[in-house]
């Protein structure tokens, strides 16, 4: 079964650090993969995917994540935290026989300036 | 409208009431899903429509939890005989294809207390 793992449900960084959010996928085919950001008492929306055309996926507001089969890791990165990216982050994997997403427990970053 | 909506955005429940909530996705979306978000955790995969047949229902948790999609358009779920554990965020979300790799656009979700 397909599963991800995000390790670290809290992450803290000053305001122009380097972000970086960890995910662990298990997939014994090509995964789809993605993460999405919520902010509070909204919906959760996408930040990037990773569909096999390039390892290096760049997403909106800065976000960027590396596909490395040899790790089976899907790691969000950002080179400068801005406070608005404050919000709960997903990690999550397409079911290839469903099209349903499995989410990861999520990692909470917090932005101090 | 624009993007996935669901109403109502809040449901306060007696124990044992009936509720009903509600997903209009994004206009001519093939594939709708519902998620069920407990408090600190990651959204749980509840069921999948195709159009308006609901392919996989396999993470509705009881017999209690039922959900349709008659048209192909709008969904409804329904939880009867509520009870504390329901207590949670449901969320929709649609996609244009069902093929796995379609980016899934999410509702802003309802929250529903049982009490």
């Amino acid at each position: 079964a397909q599963s991800v793992t995000q390790l670290g449900s809290h992450v803290s960084v000053s305001e122009g650090a380097l972000v970086l959010l960890r995910c662990n996928y298990s997939s014994s085919v090509p995964p789809y993969l993605f993460w999405y950001v919520q902010y509070p008492n909204q919906g959760l929306q996408l930040l990037l995917k990773y569909t096999s055309a390039a390892t290096l996926v760049k997403g909106i507001n800065g976000f960027e994540a590396e596909f490395k089969k040899s790790e089976t890791s899907f790691h969000l990165t950002k080179p400068s935290a801005h406070m608005s990216d404050a919000a709960e982050y997903f990690c999550a994997v397409s079911d290839n026989n469903t099209d349903k997403l499995i989410f990861g427990t999520g990692t909470r970053l917090q932005v101090f300036p | 409208g624009a993007g996935v909506s669901q109403s109502p955005r809040y449901k306060v429940a007696k124990r044992g009431q009936d509720v009903a909530l509600r997903c209009d996705p994004i206009s001519g979306h093939v594939s709708l899903f519902w998620y069920q978000q407990a408090l600190g955790q990651g959204p749980e995969f509840l069921t999948y429509f195709q159009n308006e047949a609901q392919l996989d229902k396999s993470g509705l948790p009881s017999d209690r939890f039922f959900a349709e999609r008659p048209e192909g358009s709008v969904s409804t779920l329904k939880i009867q005989r509520t009870q504390q554990e329901d207590s949670a965020v449901y969320l929709c979300a649609s996609s244009l294809f069902g093929t796995g790799s379609g980016e899934q656009y999410f509702g802003p979700g309802t929250r529903l207390t049982v009490t």
